[in-house]
């Protein structure tokens, strides 16, 4: 049962553009998200992240956004920049754990 | 600072060789500890998961075994590696309330 879902597994966007990375959840507990980037060969890094209180979170140019009605959310990034190609990861939680449950990826690409 | 150090970068192993990769974290104590596998294809699958020194559960049932016999030392181990076992190996710390830091990685492909 994947509790994390990214449904897109690739994206592609020109640079200067924005890119918006969508991921799903079907556990109501989940009250934290997080995404990560990895680039190829590399461990993940933390990007950003969203608690349930809230609706929407920014960092510079990345904003995640939260629904928790529909059990999604998203990440925006504006603009988008040739060194943001990776695969970004979103995650969340196990409620009362720190065992973080991961989405399957979407590879971003930004060409010129 | 703390940094997490995980080796080899790359192996490649024989289908029934034992495997043996090693994680260590310097700069905390008593961290938690994960073992992660990014399978082609597939996303991040947590494997393994150590609160304290031989202090392990097992996320999924496997060929794969996983031992922590000092704090900040995480093995991820097995018998004899199947061509499934292929994937991409990583490893975690996190403390309670922070974030996860992940080593670089283990590239392992079974043949």
């Amino acid at each position: 049962d994947q509790q994390v879902k990214q449904n897109s597994p690739s994206l592609s966007v020109q640079e200067g553009r924005i890119s918006i990375l969508n991921c799903d959840y079907t556990n109501s507990m989940f009250d934290y998200f997080l995404w990560y980037k990895k680039y190829p060969a590399e461990g993940p890094t933390f990007l950003i992240s969203i608690s349930s209180i809230k609706d929407k979170n920014e960092d510079g140019r990345f904003t995640v956004f939260l629904n928790k009605s529909a059990k999604h959310l998203s990440l925006h990034i504006v603009p988008s920049q040739p060194g943001d190609s990776a695969v970004y990861f979103c995650a969340a939680p196990l409620y009362n754990t720190d065992k973080l449950i991961f989405g399957t990826g979407t590879r971003l690409q930004v060409f010129p | 600072s703390q940094t997490i150090h995980q080796w080899p970068a790359t192996l490649v192993q024989p289908v029934g060789s034992p495997l043996s990769l090693e994680c260590t974290v310097e700069g905390t104590s008593n961290p938690n500890l994960y073992w992660y596998r990014q399978a082609a294809g597939r996303g991040l699958q947590l494997l393994f998961y150590s609160i304290g020194i031989d202090q392990i559960s097992s996320e999924v049932p496997q060929n794969l075994s996983a031992s922590r016999p000092q704090d900040r030392q995480f093995i991820l181990s097995s018998k004899k590696l199947l061509l499934s076992d292929s994937g991409f190996y990583l490893c975690a710390w996190s403390k309670t309330g922070y974030g996860y830091t992940f080593g670089s990685g283990t590239r392992l492909t079974v043949v």
